[in-house]
């Protein structure tokens, strides 16, 4: 049973540049989430799609973007970085419907913004 | 005020003994309730969940639960050096739509 793959693991941009992060859900999961998380802060929801749509939003500028692939797949895009969007992106998948709201987590992509 | 909010530490606690960690929530609406772990350098790991007030126990874990008091615990006993992590707490208001919010964590220190 596969579970919440991301990638790359690691990457390394330049202030002005955009990103593109992708994940795959667990097998049987639908929806996406994204969190961003600062070192020594817990994750920050970004955003969460359902259906290929965003479903519901954090408090993150329009820089941060993202779509849901018909097989539920995703990317989390970041346009014009900041020294600030250096973090830790992580994935969280789950079932619309199913018995509990229980996350899992990717084991994330740690973007570096020099 | 924070959302969810947990003492930061580290709580430092000696093998075989229980940790315990605690964590305050400020929505009342929330219903569901969840630990996380997280080691260094590592995603978040899923420990426990609890939606009904009271105790939930599983293995040497237990979470306790007041919604009365906004309040929600983990336990953990028989505390082993591998315990030794981040450990989040995490709400939501329960649907599968909803967003988790989570706390900025708690530095599990086990010393042998």
């Amino acid at each position: 049973d596969a579970g919440v793959t991301q990638s790359p693991t690691h990457l390394i941009k330049t202030r002005g540049q955009q990103v593109t992060l992708r994940c795959s859900p667990k097998s049987g999961h639908d929806t996406v989430s994204w969190y961003q998380q600062a070192l020594g802060q817990g994750p920050q929801f970004i955003f969460q799609y359902y259906e290929e749509e965003e479903r519901q939003r954090g408090n993150f500028p329009d820089r941060f973007s993202g779509h849901q692939f018909p097989n539920y797949s995703s990317e989390l895009n970041v346009n014009a970085l900041l020294l600030g969007d250096s973090a830790l992106y992580l994935c969280a998948s789950s079932l619309d419907g199913g018995a509990t709201d229980t996350q899992y987590f990717g084991p994330g992509t740690r973007l570096t913004v020099l | 005020q924070k959302e969810v909010e947990q003492n930061s530490g580290p709580l430092s606690v000696p093998e075989g003994a229980i940790a315990s960690l605690n964590c305050t929530y400020s929505d009342r609406g929330s219903q569901s309730f969840f630990w996380y772990r997280q080691y260094s350098g590592k995603s978040p790991e899923l420990i426990m969940f609890i939606y009904s007030n009271g105790d939930k126990e599983d293995g040497r874990f237990t979470a306790q639960l007041n919604k009365a008091s906004q309040y929600v615990s983990l336990l953990i006993r028989d505390s082993q050096p591998s315990d030794s992590a981040t450990y989040l707490c995490a709400v939501s208001r329960g649907s599968s739509a909803s967003k988790i919010i989570f706390g900025s964590g708690t530095r599990l220190s086990i010393r042998p």
